[in-house]
């Protein structure tokens, strides 16, 4: 089936571990997503990017960092420089005729 | 800066009555709009979208909204709800330079 996989579900870290989250898709979509929900925050975009070797700073980029060296990949990386990490992580890819967004499961961090 | 404005974190309703869930946006061109919902550890599930044609739009479960540019609102409605619509819903609109923005979302309520 096509969509997003978004690995792991949970993750717990200590503090001042840098983590990678992982986001896979097989629907040929160009355009990935990284969002972070907090509750009453809605969604915050963090990293975004549009084509292969190529991203934007979403509105909460700093202390994160991506990569996109596949189209299918785009894990991001939760370092130690972000201050307030625990969160849910939801990752998507757009359909280019539609603007629709299609979401992984998301990936529950927790730093203790 | 542009944004989107959804009225009420919460909105609770019995069981069989109106949902009316708010959504206003700004822009200054006409933007592709969508409603998300999400239920609890999950991702989001695209519940309808706008980009062109009738103003009017039907999703899934019974769900609607309208897009009224002279109000830039894209209002959700459904005529009698269902205990299984209890979740969280976003408004989310695509601007022109493919970011795509969330409202801070409404977790609905269903009363029996």
């Amino acid at each position: 089936d096509g969509g997003i996989t978004q690995s792991p579900k949970y993750l717990f870290r200590k503090e001042g571990q840098n983590v990678t989250l992982s986001c896979e898709q097989n629907l040929n979509h160009d355009a990935m997503y990284w969002y972070r929900q907090d509750p009453g925050q809605g969604l915050r975009l963090i990293y975004y990017s549009q084509i292969v070797n190529d991203f934007q700073k979403g509105d909460i980029a700093e202390g994160y960092s991506v990569s996109r060296e596949k189209k299918e990949s785009f894990p991001l990386t939760v370092t130690s420089a972000q201050k307030n990490p625990t969160a849910f992580y939801l990752c998507a890819s757009t359909n280019p005729n539609t603007g629709e967004l299609f979401f992984g499961e998301g990936s529950r961090l927790t730093v203790l | 800066a542009q944004s989107v404005t959804q009225l009420g974190s919460h909105v609770s309703v019995s069981e069989g009555a109106l949902v009316l869930l708010r959504c206003n946006y700004s822009s200054s061109v006409p933007p592709y709009l969508f409603w998300y919902v999400q239920y609890p550890n999950q991702g989001l599930q695209l519940l309808l979208k706008y980009t062109t044609g009738a103003t009017l739009v039907k999703g899934i479960n019974g769900f609607e909204a309208e897009f009224k540019k002279s109000e830039t609102s894209f209002h959700l409605t459904k005529p009698s709800a269902h205990m299984s619509d209890a979740a969280e819903y976003f408004c989310a609109v695509t601007m022109r330079d493919d970011k795509i923005i969330f409202g801070k979302g409404t977790r609905l309520h269903i009363l029996p």
